[in-house]
């Protein structure tokens, strides 16, 4: 596609439910990563796919938070047993190697635990 | 660990006229690069300057110039002749070596530009 595309764009929940946030990078992008912005905050760092490489999953929250990457495309990230505290925007970004000044951004999930 | 800081919640600037928003960070890393980027009310982040902390220079790519201080550890962005389109978020962030895809970003200020 013409740029990083997330579905839903908007996601409301029930505290407990499990949710899954969908990425679909730039075609032939390696490299895809995920953040999390909560309000009025900048962006935290959660999971980061490269190739066929093992992702670096060292900024997920909780074990409640699991990412994993099809194909080397399409990434899922899944929220177990959600919290009010889950609630923020979750961003992708994907680039074609391992570099942020080449990485695009998606327009994020926004998430509300309720 | 890292970290960055951004100071001004909000800012105003009149159409044409510049605008500087600070960063500073702190690190013991000696190598590191510092970005900023945009946040407009659509959400996406988009990429708009980079400064490598060996860089000698500072960056500039068009109407924006990044001011960097390595002693006092800071990298202001500066925005020349702000235009309407320039209303939006901007955020500071830092990536440590060798895990350079790794942004640390601070809470970001909020530009308005008025007509």
């Amino acid at each position: 596609g013409a740029g990083v595309s997330q579905s839903p764009s908007n996601k409301v929940t029930e505290k407990g439910k499990d949710v899954e946030l969908r990425c679909d990078p730039i075609s032939g992008h390696t490299a895809l990563y995920w953040y999390r912005q909560s309000l009025g905050q900048g962006l935290e760092f959660l999971i980061y796919f490269q190739g066929n490489s093992a992702p670096d999953k060292s900024g997920l929250p909780s074990d409640r938070f699991s990412a994993e990457r099809t194909g080397g495309s399409v990434s899922t990230l899944t929220i177990q047993r959600t919290q009010q505290e889950d609630s923020a925007v979750y961003l992708c970004a994907s680039s074609f190697q391992a570099s942020n000044t080449e990485a695009f951004f998606g327009q994020g999930t926004r998430l509300t635990v309720v | 660990a890292q970290k960055i800081t951004q100071t001004q919640p909000g800012m105003f600037v009149q159409e044409k006229e510049a605008v500087t928003l600070d960063c500073t960070y702190d690190t013991s890393d000696q190598s590191y690069g510092l970005f900023w980027y945009k946040q407009p009310s659509s959400g996406e982040m988009i990429f708009l300057i980079y400064q490598g902390s060996y860089d000698e220079q500072n960056a500039t790519e068009g109407r924006y110039s990044l001011n960097f201080q390595k002693a006092r550890k800071s990298a202001n962005l500066v925005i020349s002749a702000s235009q309407l389109g320039d209303s939006a978020m901007y955020f500071c962030a830092m990536t440590p070596p060798p895990n350079d895809y790794k942004l640390s970003f601070g809470a970001g200020t909020t530009v308005t530009v008025r007509a």
